[in-house]
């Protein structure tokens, strides 16, 4: 069985400070882990996965995020939060033999503080 | 390139009607998705498509149905609408079962009365 949590529902930053959204995971095989991201009134757009490559994984639009294995986090952070960063953000694991088995966390949201 | 189009974008209904959600893409990828997206709960899969006449139920199968008799088209269909299924709903595409990750459409907002 899989299962993510992500810590945090709400978290809110200044402009210009960086961003951490948490996540933890729960895998019985080697997980594919991703964030999302969604803006109001959209789908869900990928900002970058982890596919047991690079442990220190860069996405889009100056996001990154860590995979470690010891403590089954997958936090994503930036340094430096800009206002169009205001949006939903979904965690999700999957194990490697089942893309039918995307399990998604129940989000946070970030909010940016002029 | 248009993507995936999901059709129609907002609905409002009765419980007990029939509404069928529309879901297209452009990119022949095998592999289509439904989910739906409610607060405290994330997305949980409804039905997937592994390629045309083949489907499989999700995490919330109940009270859906889907067909898949073309590769672009993967409409969802709840055949007496209850309230419990006002939600938002997204499709998604892969292109093969481990060509992750999924592409979303940008989700159509279902009310039921």
């Amino acid at each position: 069985a899989q299962s993510v949590t992500q810590l945090d529902s709400h978290v809110s930053v200044s402009e210009g400070t960086p961003v951490l959204l948490r996540c933890n995971y729960s895998s019985s095989y080697s997980p594919s882990l991703f964030w999302y991201v969604q803006h109001p009134n959209k789908g869900l757009q990928l900002l970058l996965k982890y596919t047991s490559a690079a442990t220190l994984v860069k996405g889009i639009n100056g996001f990154e995020a860590e995979f470690k294995k010891s403590e089954t986090s997958f936090h994503l952070t930036k340094p430096s939060a800009h206002m169009s960063d205001a949006a939903e953000y979904f965690c999700v694991v999957s194990d490697i033999y089942g893309n039918e088995k995307l399990t998604f966390g129940t989000g946070t949201r970030l909010t940016i503080i002029p | 390139d248009a993507g995936i189009t999901q059709s129609p974008r907002y609905k409002i209904t009765e419980t007990g009607r029939q509404v069928t959600l529309m879901c297209h893409q452009t990119w022949s990828h095998s592999y289509m998705f439904w989910y739906r997206q409610d607060l405290g709960h994330g997305l949980r899969l409804i039905y997937y498509s592994a390629a045309a006449d083949i489907t499989d139920k999700g995490e919330v199968p109940d009270g859906y149905v889907v067909s898949r008799s073309k590769t672009e088209n993967f409409p969802l269909t709840l055949e007496s609408a209850t309230r419990s299924q006002t939600s938002v709903y997204f499709c998604a595409t892969t292109r093969t079962a481990l060509d992750q990750p999924q592409h979303f459409g940008d989700g159509t907002r279902l009310s039921i009365l």
